[in-house]
């Protein structure tokens, strides 16, 4: 099983100011199969980016993830005060595996 | 636009075997293109994975190792729909659960079911 460690566990950040938020992974992630979803409380998670920088349909340009192999990164540049929310990384490689999740306080 | 609708009791029994379905719409459970899962949330453990099933000419099945003895993930084609059966439950077992599509080719959940809290609890 592929584990998921995102970093740092809280970001406090204020309006207009860059987010960015780290997702290691314990094993390189097969055809870079890993998505970022945002969850805000009693919401089911929404699905943001996949394919490690594809951003889902409607999601706003202001978000945007990289990275390959082991570390990928979601980085939310102008933060607005709707984007508080938990943000989770998730593997599908192999059997999929979720992140512990970080919460963005704004 | 895929909707995905969840339906079942919110208090199960120890012991006692956990039901929920997810109703589809716009979309088909028979899709050759998409995977239906079960994922589960709750403080302690966060979001896993439960099962999927999924139709590639004939249907499949798998789980999560954590649960494989306990769960069965089924589709009804007649009412385009897919269910979740987990045996033998505990309090370890209370956590949202949520069905989810799985978007071709990315590994991703781009449709989910608006979840439902179920607790176990005597």
């Amino acid at each position: 099983e592929i584990v998921l460690t995102q970093s740092p566990g809280t970001l406090s950040l204020s309006p207009g100011e860059r987010a960015t938020l780290s997702c290691r992974a314990s094993q390189s992630i097969r055809g870079n199969y890993l998505t970022w979803y945002q969850q805000k409380p009693g919401q089911a998670p929404r699905l943001l980016i996949y394919g490690a920088s594809s951003r889902a349909t409607g999601v706003p340009d202001r978000f945007s993830g990289s990275g390959s192999g082991t570390d990928f990164t979601l980085t939310i540049s102008r933060l607005e005060p709707e984007d508080s929310a938990v943000y989770y990384c998730q593997q599908h490689g192999t059997l999929p595996t979720f992140g512990q999740g970080t919460k963005v306080e704004i | 636009q895929v909707q995905l609708e969840q339906s079942g009791p919110r208090l199960v029994r120890p012991s006692q075997t956990l039901s929920l379905t997810c109703a589809i719409s716009g979309d088909s459970v028979s899709s050759n293109t998409a995977v239906w899962y079960w994922i589960r949330q709750s403080p302690s453990r966060g979001l896993v994975w439960l099962g999927r099933t999924y139709y590639r000419s004939r249907w499949l099945y798998d789980s999560a190792v954590s649960v494989s003895s306990r769960i069965s993930v089924n589709p009804d084609t007649s009412k385009n729909q897919f269910s979740l059966h987990l045996s033998s439950v505990t309090p370890e077992d209370t956590a949202v659960y949520y069905c989810a599509r799985g978007l071709a080719g990315t590994g991703a959940f781009d449709v989910w079911g608006q979840g439902t809290m179920v607790t176990v609890s005597s």
